[in-house]
């Protein structure tokens, strides 16, 4: 079956160290990308990736790293930078900027807990 | 900029009473438009979508959506509400020649009261 992984479901880290969260898809999607969620404040785009080996800072990357050396993985460091971490993190990917398909397909997420 | 606001966090409705939700969005081109539904701890399902053509769009598990170019809204509405539809239901807008980046608005809690 074709979709979107997010691994793992639940994350527990302590203040002060990064943590990757992983997403891979098998859909040859050409862009990807990456969304906080909070509750009542719906999804904020961290950062966006349309082809490898590049990618785009969204409305809120200030503490996130991203990086997309392949085209089914775009993995999400959250780095101790980032001042408020804990949060349902979610990956999605779609066509690309070729194609006029806009719709993203959207992966599990995960549960970042900070404490 | 491209915005979206749905109006209402929180609905709740009885089962089998009609399902409505709004949204309205601003957009300086014409927009694509899209609903999607969400599970507590899950993901993100697309309901339906609008690109072009008919305004008036059909999606899964009954419920469908009318864009409205005069009013800036594209509404979701069921007829009969069911137990399963409690969820979180989001609005997205998309503005071609954008990245395919989508903007969404800041969800509506569907209740539904036996």
């Amino acid at each position: 079956d074709g979709g979107i992984t997010q691994s793992p479901k639940y994350l527990f880290r302590k203040e002060g160290q990064n943590v990757t969260l992983s997403c891979e898809q098998n859909l040859n999607h050409d862009a990807m990308y990456w969304y906080r969620q909070d509750p009542g404040q719906g999804l904020r785009l961290i950062y966006y990736s349309q082809i490898v080996n590049d990618f785009q800072k969204g409305d809120i990357a200030e503490g996130y790293s991203v990086s997309r050396e392949k085209k089914e993985s775009f993995p999400l460091t959250v780095t101790s930078a980032q001042k408020n971490p804990t949060a349902f993190y979610l990956c999605a990917s779609n066509s690309g900027p070729q194609t006029s398909s806009y719709e993203q397909y959207f992966g599990p997420g995960t549960r970042l807990t900070v404490t | 900029a491209q915005s979206v606001t749905q109006l209402g966090s929180h609905v709740s409705v009885s089962e089998g009473a009609l399902v409505l939700l709004r949204c309205n969005y601003s957009s300086s081109v014409p927009p694509y438009l899209f609903w999607y539904v969400q599970y507590p701890n899950q993901g993100l399902q697309l309901l339906l979508k609008y690109t072009t053509g008919a305004t008036l769009v059909k999606g899964i598990n009954g419920f469908e959506a009318e864009f409205k170019k005069s009013e800036t809204s594209f509404h979701l509405t069921k007829p009969s509400a069911h137990m399963s539809d409690a969820a979180e239901y989001f609005c997205a807008v998309s503005v071609r020649g954008y990245g395919n980046k989508l903007v969404f608005g800041a969800g509506t809690i569907l209740r539904v009261k036996s």
